[in-house]
């Protein structure tokens, strides 16, 4: 089975742009999450989908928003980005019938210039 | 507020040596211990995981012990070798819950020297 995979891998834009990542899970998984990676924060969820329905959400400001499709693939998008944005963006999908394990994609890397 | 608190921060063994890697929670609803271990440039990996009810998981050389009472647990690598040089992250979060969000630690990074 493939695994969880993120596109793009990079990504550079300005401040005040809007981005948009993308992470389709394994094949059959129905949870996606979304994580950002910063040195200073470490990893901090994001927000979930399960079904195309935001199941939990983190605290981060309203211009992260995300959306997940009837295949189960998901986008997140920032607007008016900001330098600290720069980070990570790592998605993990879940099975969710017999299991809680995540799998991690390998992260799309923004950077926020 | 950080529910999950690990250390240490970094960590050198050599090799052959015992790699141990601890983690408080206080969250008393968590109910599900996973680690992850990271190389550079890529997403976290699954080592192993536990769950409450139990108080040790071994899964080659890799072993979880858990403390419910004391609210920690542990990550021991038995045999260290270079190859485990990554940065480890301990996790927790509220299984069947209906959601699947983990907190996680703020990572160790572990180097095996030869």
């Amino acid at each position: 089975k493939a695994g969880v995979t993120q596109t793009p891998r990079y990504l550079i834009k300005t401040r005040g742009q809007q981005v948009t990542l993308s992470c389709s899970p394994i094949s059959g998984h129905r949870s996606v999450s979304w994580y950002q990676q910063t040195p200073g924060q470490g990893l901090q969820f994001l927000f979930e989908y399960f079904s195309e329905t935001q199941r939990n959400k983190g605290n981060f400001p309203g211009r992260f928003s995300g959306r997940q499709f009837s295949n189960s693939r998901s986008e997140m998008n920032v607007s008016t980005l900001e330098l600290g944005d720069s980070a990570l963006y790592l998605c993990a999908s879940t099975q969710t019938a017999h299991t809680d394990t995540q799998y991690f994609g390998p992260g799309t890397r923004l950077t926020v210039l | 507020q950080q529910q999950v608190k690990q250390s240490p921060q970094s960590l050198i063994v050599q090799k052959g040596g015992i790699s141990i890697i601890n983690c408080a929670y206080e969250n008393t609803a968590f109910d599900y211990f996973p680690w992850y271990q990271q190389f550079p440039g890529k997403g976290p990996a699954l080592l192993i995981a536990i769950r409450p009810d139990v108080s040790e998981k071994k899964e080659g050389r890799f072993t979880i012990s858990f403390n419910k009472s004391a609210k920690q647990f542990s990550l021991h690598i038995m045999d260290s070798q270079p190859g485990d040089s990554a940065t480890y992250f301990c996790a927790a979060s509220k299984a069947g819950a209906g959601s699947y969000q983990l907190t996680f630690g703020k990572g160790t990074k572990l180097s095996v020297i030869p």
